[in-house]
């Protein structure tokens, strides 16, 4: 069955710490993905999405993530946190379709 | 920067009884989707809509569910006959023309109480 894994449910950091979060999605052919981001009381947001070409994708606020194929996983990565970035992190996945598959999403926050 | 709207922002209602989730989607999309997200559980797809009819559904999506875009702005889901495992926080979103996997843009949600 199409699913996707986020590992860590809930990360606590200090600010400028750097972070990574995992996202594994089950193998079936051609991927969409994308992580997006719902800060407290707004809505989901995009951060950013990978469709082909680079691997290394750059989003907005000084977000990236990584598809390695050879591991089905796409982490997202900041090398440097800001109290702002204190929310919850959902990895999704499309397969041939635009229905977005959602991980269980993890909750980020950061300490001052 | 326009936005998806959806109304009202929390609604309670007897088990069995009707329900419709309204959405404002953004106003030159084409594509619109409902999702929903039980508490503690993920977001779940329910439905993309295109061209006046239904591209794809999930299992959940079965006949106690419909969704129409009654006007040029408007799209809504109905729920006929709710269940109280249909209690969950139900999410809009649409998508501009052109590309299949353009970025959804999703609304606030609407939380449903089913009692």
């Amino acid at each position: 069955a199409q699913s996707v894994s986020q590992h860590n449910h809930h990360v606590i950091l200090s600010e400028a710490a750097s972070l990574e979060l995992g996202c594994n999605y089950s193998y079936g052919g051609t991927v969409n993905l994308f992580w997006y981001v719902q800060y407290p009381g707004q809505h989901l947001q995009l951060l950013l999405k990978y469709f082909s070409g680079d691997p290394l994708v750059k989003g907005i606020k000084g977000f990236e993530a990584e598809f390695i194929k050879s591991k089905f996983s796409f982490n997202l990565r900041k090398p440097s946190v800001q109290w702002s970035d204190t929310a919850e992190y959902f990895c999704a996945v499309s397969y041939n379709t635009d229905k977005l598959i959602f991980g269980t999403g993890t909750r980020l926050q950061v300490f001052p | 920067e326009p936005e998806v709207t959806q109304t009202p922002s929390h609604q309670v209602t007897q088990m069995g009884q009707e329900v419709i989730l309204r959405c404002v989607p953004i106003s030159n999309h084409l594509y619109f989707y409902w999702y929903r997200q039980i508490l503690g559980q993920k977001v779940e797809f329910l439905v993309s809509f295109y061209n006046n009819e239904i591209s794809e559904k999930s299992e959940i999506f079965d006949d106690q569910f419909s969704v129409e875009r009654p006007d040029g702005s408007n799209f809504t889901l109905k729920i006929r006959s709710t269940k109280l495992e249909d209690s969950a926080m139900y999410f809009c979103a649409s998508s501009e023309p052109g590309d299949l996997y353009n970025e959804q843009f999703f609304g606030p949600g609407t939380r449903l109480t089913v009692l």
